[in-house]
């Protein structure tokens, strides 16, 4: 089973509208991390925002808000009167909590296109 | 300016010419790793490094080879290139392991095409 689902294909939304991107994740650990990155046209990864398992408040940052569903292992990011330089790709990621000396890796899901109409 | 760099950015070459992808972190961070980006995969890890010294496999780890004789330096090495390692590569580095330590940093990226 993927640990981290991305569903959406691609994405449209309206300047300065709000928009949902949904991420679904898999794990049985009790600490995990959630994350978000942006991927713009150029290439590289930008963190956005971070959300931890036993954090009992939504993560926000700026007009990035995570909408996090422990129970039903959701973790959507809500972008906030979008802009043009929004188009980009968007990652969901996910940190499990190893045993002690093991790997800490990042699993990506596979990434929604968010394009953002003038 | 804490930050992550990869070199070189962009690089064409050919079949068997052995290569190596550098990176370098100036955040003194004991996690670093390698990830590659192919359309429609997402990220996958290739291998990392708890500390200096200490380096295992990640998910995708045929083909390639790492070393951290220092802690800043986490050099990518693809002794026998070939044309399915052709991607987009990032290089991350993080304080620890741990799941608190977060986030990962990204290097820019490097952008390999084996011909």
């Amino acid at each position: 089973a993927q640990k981290i689902t991305q569903t959406q294909p691609g994405m449209f939304v309206q300047e300065k509208e709000a928009v949902t991107l949904d991420c679904t994740y898999d794990t049985s650990d009790q600490s995990y991390g959630l994350f978000w990155y942006k991927q713009p046209s150029s290439g590289e990864m930008i963190f956005l925002i971070y959300q931890g398992s036993y954090d009992e408040q939504n993560a926000t940052e700026g007009r990035y808000s995570l909408n996090f569903q422990k129970a039903r292992k959701s973790a959507n990011l809500v972008i906030s009167a979008s802009q043009l330089g929004d188009s980009a790709m968007y990652f969901c990621a996910m940190r499990e909590a190893p045993p002690t000396g093991a790997n800490s890796k990042l699993t990506f899901g596979k990434g929604i296109t968010l394009s953002v109409r003038p | 300016e804490a930050q992550v760099t990869q070199n070189p950015r962009y690089l064409i070459t050919v079949t068997g010419k052995k290569l190596t992808v550098t990176c370098s972190q100036n955040m003194n961070h004991e996690y670093m790793s390698w990830y590659r980006q192919d359309p429609g995969l997402g990220l996958r890890q290739i291998y990392y490094s708890m500390n200096v010294e200490v380096t295992d496999k990640g998910d995708v780890p045929e083909g390639y080879k790492v070393s951290r004789k220092e802690k800043r330096n986490f050099p990518l090495i693809l002794e026998s290139p070939s044309p399915n390692q052709t991607s987009l590569y990032f290089c991350a580095s993080s304080r620890t392991g741990n799941v608190e330590d977060q986030p990962q940093h990204f290097g820019d990226g490097t952008r390999l095409s084996i011909l």
